[in-house]
């Protein structure tokens, strides 16, 4: 059975710092891994999707890095802002055809 | 339509009464999943649609619940006699997985939150 961990469960840093933000999986056999923005009571926006074969995706400040065979990504935040303030996700879409999320690591950036 | 849409945003209703939750995906995709968000219990899978069969159901908690999808478009969650147990964010995404697994994002709505009094 998959298992998403993201740790630590929050996290509160000052704007402008660089941060990284991990994820760890167990189950290295997936179609894709993505991660997910959730702000207070909305749903999830998509931020980055990296496929199996490919080791990263980068989108304006955001980076994301995928080793399948360890079961490891990271987001990388650059220069971050109050505006980033959220809750980030981890999920890992695999052969069984779903999503398997971690629970999130809330992201505070102090002005 | 732009996105995923899902009605009621919010839902209160007493413990026994049945509800049901709607969702409207991303015209065009062909897949559809439900997602339960509870505090404390992360995301978890509920069930899968792919056009209007239902490959999978593995998540979903009990026979109280049940899913149908119409003309491979809205989707409803039916939850029969709730439990307070059954408060959550229920959430429902889209993808067009006809291109592929490995590179199609799921976009979601932004859910009914749901409470049992």
């Amino acid at each position: 059975k998959q298992e998403v961990t993201q740790i630590p469960a929050a996290l509160s840093v000052p704007e402008g710092e660089n941060l990284v933000l991990n994820c760890s999986f167990t189950d290295s056999a997936i179609y894709n891994l993505q991660w997910f923005r959730q702000d207070p009571g909305k749903g999830l926006t998509s931020l980055l999707l990296i496929q199996s074969s490919q080791r990263e995706q980068t989108s304006g400040r955001l980076n994301a890095s995928l080793d399948k065979s360890s079961g490891r990504s990271t987001l990388y935040i650059a220069a971050s802002q109050p505006g980033d303030s959220a809750t980030y996700l981890c999920a890992v879409f695999g052969a069984n055809s779903k999503l398997t999320f971690g629970k999130g690591i809330t992201l505070s950036v102090r002005p | 339509g732009a996105g995923v849409s899902q009605s009621p945003s919010n839902k209160v209703t007493e413990k026994g009464k049945d509800v049901e939750l709607r969702c409207d995906p991303i015209s065009g995709h062909t897949a559809l999943y439900w997602y339960r968000q509870s505090l404390g219990q992360g995301l978890e899978f509920l069930i899968y649609f792919q056009g209007n069969s239902a490959p999978d159901k593995s998540g979903l908690p009990s026979d109280r619940f049940s899913a149908e999808r119409t003309g491979g478009s809205v989707s409803t969650l039916t939850i029969q006699r709730t439990q307070q147990e059954d408060s959550a964010v229920y959430l429902c995404a889209s993808s067009s997985p006809d291109r592929g697994f490995s590179n199609q994002p799921q976009h979601f709505g932004d859910g009914t939150r749901l409470s049992i009094l």
